[in-house]
């Protein structure tokens, strides 16, 4: 059981460059989330999904864009990547429900030169 | 806006001895959550904490929620150095979806 997945683990790019964070989980769980953690800022919620089709805009949106085609996929793509986007880059998954704890990826540690 | 405010930000502590580490929050919620982070690694899920006067224990730790004080503790017994890590308390405004996380403890337990 896999759980989620993230790929790649470590990304460089140049600012301005575009690319695109994958994120999948095998749980079949309805919800996905993005976030960012930064040093000494705990983690962000950058958008999220309550299912397949279904996208919205969490605390820091900007300059970031999300789908969700199927259930199990939720990438995050970066149109024009900027120094302020370097950071450490986690997806999370869960069933619906007061009672359901979120699962965490392994993390994309991303630096934007 | 909603804040999530943890304190201390960082524990040294030595092994035996006991702690807490709090987590104000601003909104009216009655869903806590806590995490363990390792460096380098992803997040853990501790505990759910889901009404007032809930009451976790797992080990050495124990967590608790007071939702009329917008407060969680995260008390730790008799502490050893697998302990050490960083502990981050997260506030769930909608059903298991939308996650808003303190800054984190950095937990150092000392021989």
């Amino acid at each position: 059981n896999a759980g989620v997945t993230q790929t790649p683990k470590f990304q460089v790019l140049k600012t301005g460059q575009s690319m695109t964070l994958q994120c999948a989980q095998d749980m079949n769980h309805e919800y996905m989330s993005w976030y960012r953690q930064d040093p000494g800022m705990g983690l962000r919620l950058i958008h999220y999904s309550v299912g397949a089709g279904i996208t919205d805009q969490g605390e820091v949106p900007n300059g970031y864009n999300v789908s969700r085609s199927t259930t199990e996929d939720f990438p995050l793509r970066l149109l024009s990547a900027a120094p302020s986007q370097t950071s450490v880059y986690f997806c999370a998954s869960s069933y619906p429900g007061t009672h359901q704890r979120a699962f965490f990826g392994q993390g994309t540690r991303l630096t934007v030169v | 806006e909603l804040k999530v405010e943890q304190n201390p930000l960082f524990l040294s502590m030595q092994e035996g001895k006991n702690y807490t580490i709090y987590c104000n929050y601003s909104t009216t919620s009655d869903r806590l959550y806590w995490y363990r982070q390792d460096p380098g690694k992803s997040l853990e899920s501790l505990f759910v904490l889901l009404s007032n006067g809930a009451v976790k224990q797992e080990g050495r730790l124990m967590a608790s929620l007071d939702t009329k004080a917008r407060l969680s503790t995260l008390h730790i017994t008799a502490a050893v150095h697998d302990l050490s890590a960083t502990y981050f308390c997260a506030v769930d405004i909608s059903s298991g979806n939308q996650f808003y996380f303190g800054t984190g403890t950095s937990l150092t337990v000392i021989p």
